[in-house]
């Protein structure tokens, strides 16, 4: 299957301070960019799809002013945690798609905890 | 909305065969999927549905009925690695312009000697 990468894997960082993460595709063009949450022992939740320079579309709930998301090209897309708290430690997952219909394919994750 | 209903937690033998069952409620259904997900990692995709009937990938076969809404994960010659969350995702055409998926809570496989 296709790769997708997600950098960094790891994060802690104190309150009150900024986190980006990026997702890159890198075998395919990624038209569509999906981020996901994932907190322990539950499901994956979508935060927000973005298609390639266009603005981003945000799940009821999620506030698009805190999550920042950037898709520039169609390889990166950037999820940026804005002012993170302790209740923004969670799992965040990206996803990737080349176009409707086909398959996503998940990156491996990057674990944010908030002190 | 969609109404995507699996198991919680199912055990089953080294060896065995094991069915994981997908239940789902949608208005545009557009392919069912399954993924795999080991314990702190990212999923993996396993497979994809769309039209109704058996997919076989090697140990791994997942099942479709569109009319009944229902879908399952077959896993064949269960190995210890096997052990991992199991998860449904539906997509459909009328929720967020065909972009997304919706996934079920998923079903923790636990594999035993």
């Amino acid at each position: 299957g296709a790769v997708v990468s997600q950098h960094p894997s790891w994060v802690i960082c104190k309150s009150g301070t900024s986190v980006k993460i990026e997702c890159r595709s890198l075998d395919f063009q990624a038209t569509t960019m999906f981020w996901y949450r994932q907190f322990p022992k539950q499901s994956l939740m979508l935060m927000a799809t973005s298609n390639e320079g266009s603005k981003a579309t945000y799940e009821q709930g999620v506030e698009k002013d805190k999550f920042l998301i950037n898709h520039a090209s169609l390889t990166l897309s950037t999820l940026t945690v804005t002012s993170a708290h302790p209740e923004d430690s969670s799992f965040y997952i990206c996803s990737a798609r080349a176009a409707i219909g086909e398959t996503q394919y998940f990156g491996p994750g990057t674990r944010l905890l908030v002190l | 909305g969609q109404n995507i209903d699996q198991p919680t937690e199912m055990t089953a033998t080294e060896g065995a065969i094991v069915q994981i069952n997908c239940t789902y409620q949608t208005s545009g259904f557009n392919g069912l999927f399954w993924y795999q997900q080991h314990a702190g990692e990212a999923p993996t995709f396993l497979s994809y549905n769309v039209l109704d009937g058996l997919e076989e990938k090697g140990r791994f076969s997942s099942f479709l009925s569109r009319s009944k809404g229902y879908s399952y994960l077959l896993l064949k010659e269960l190995q210890m690695k096997d052990s991992a969350s199991y998860l449904c995702a539906v997509r459909d055409l009328l929720t967020g312009g065909g972009n997304k998926l919706t996934f079920g809570t998923g079903t923790q496989l636990k594999v035993e000697l």
